[in-house]
């Protein structure tokens, strides 16, 4: 299966910043998903990057505030702006690997102050 | 709308107890997949399972079990003589089979095996 490098692992960010996140995949996948865990809570799809093509938000996430660049097959980034404590979750990118489901990350835990 | 129902927020046993987590599911799709994942204190998601709706068959892998009901929409996961180890958040997940593939995820059961 692909395996997949995040980073940072972890952030401490004061409110009103940015954070860009990381995600290298060592092969090339067309579609890579980013996820948010906030505290105790469950996993939630924030958008689709495909390729060549604006990523696709999910319900209650918008561009503005999660930009995600996906200038290649194997590479994604997304970014948290001007962040308020709000956004202190975990983000996880995630690859499609065939029939046998998605790979994850190791996650980005950030914390805002 | 899919769905997926862990009811189950934490779960406490004692070491060598079997314990089983439940997974309830809506989905209007005939096709579709569904999944255990393991979230240790780590924080990274470790696949478990893949299941494909048309296969029923009930799966063991080591010390692990998977119950799939069609007829209740149920994919249980029993964990026999747990360890300290097995303490995680586990999360079941449905997933369509076209289009972008997504996962619907459950909200987790925390799971704490005490020594």
């Amino acid at each position: 299966s692909a395996v997949i490098s995040q980073k940072p692992s972890r952030d401490i960010c004061q409110r009103g910043t940015s954070l860009t996140i990381q995600c290298q995949v060592d092969s090339q996948v067309t579609m890579m998903f980013w996820y948010r865990q906030q505290p105790g809570q469950s996993l939630t799809l924030i958008a689709t990057a495909n390729q060549g093509s604006e990523a696709t938000y999910e319900s209650g996430f918008v561009i503005d505030k999660f930009p995600i660049s996906r200038p290649n097959l194997t590479f994604s980034t997304l970014t948290v702006s001007n962040m308020s404590p709000e956004d202190s979750s975990i983000y996880l990118c995630s690859v499609r690997q065939g029939l046998e489901g998605y790979t994850f990350g190791s996650g980005t835990r950030l914390t805002v102050v | 709308a899919q769905k997926v129902t862990q009811a189950q927020t934490e779960i406490s046993v004692v070491e060598k107890e079997d314990v089983t987590l439940d997974c309830v599911y809506e989905t209007r799709d005939t096709t579709y997949y569904l999944f255990w994942y393991k979230q240790p204190p780590s924080g990274e998601l470790v696949f478990l399972i893949r299941r494909n709706s048309f296969d029923e068959q009930n799966e063991i892998s080591g010390r692990y079990s998977w119950n799939f009901q069609k007829s209740t929409s149920s994919f249980n996961f029993t964990i026999t003589a747990s360890q300290v180890v097995d303490s995680a958040v586990y999360f079941c997940a449905l997933s369509e089979v076209s289009g972008t593939y997504k996962y619907i995820f459950g909200t987790g059961t925390r799971l704490k095996v005490l020594a």
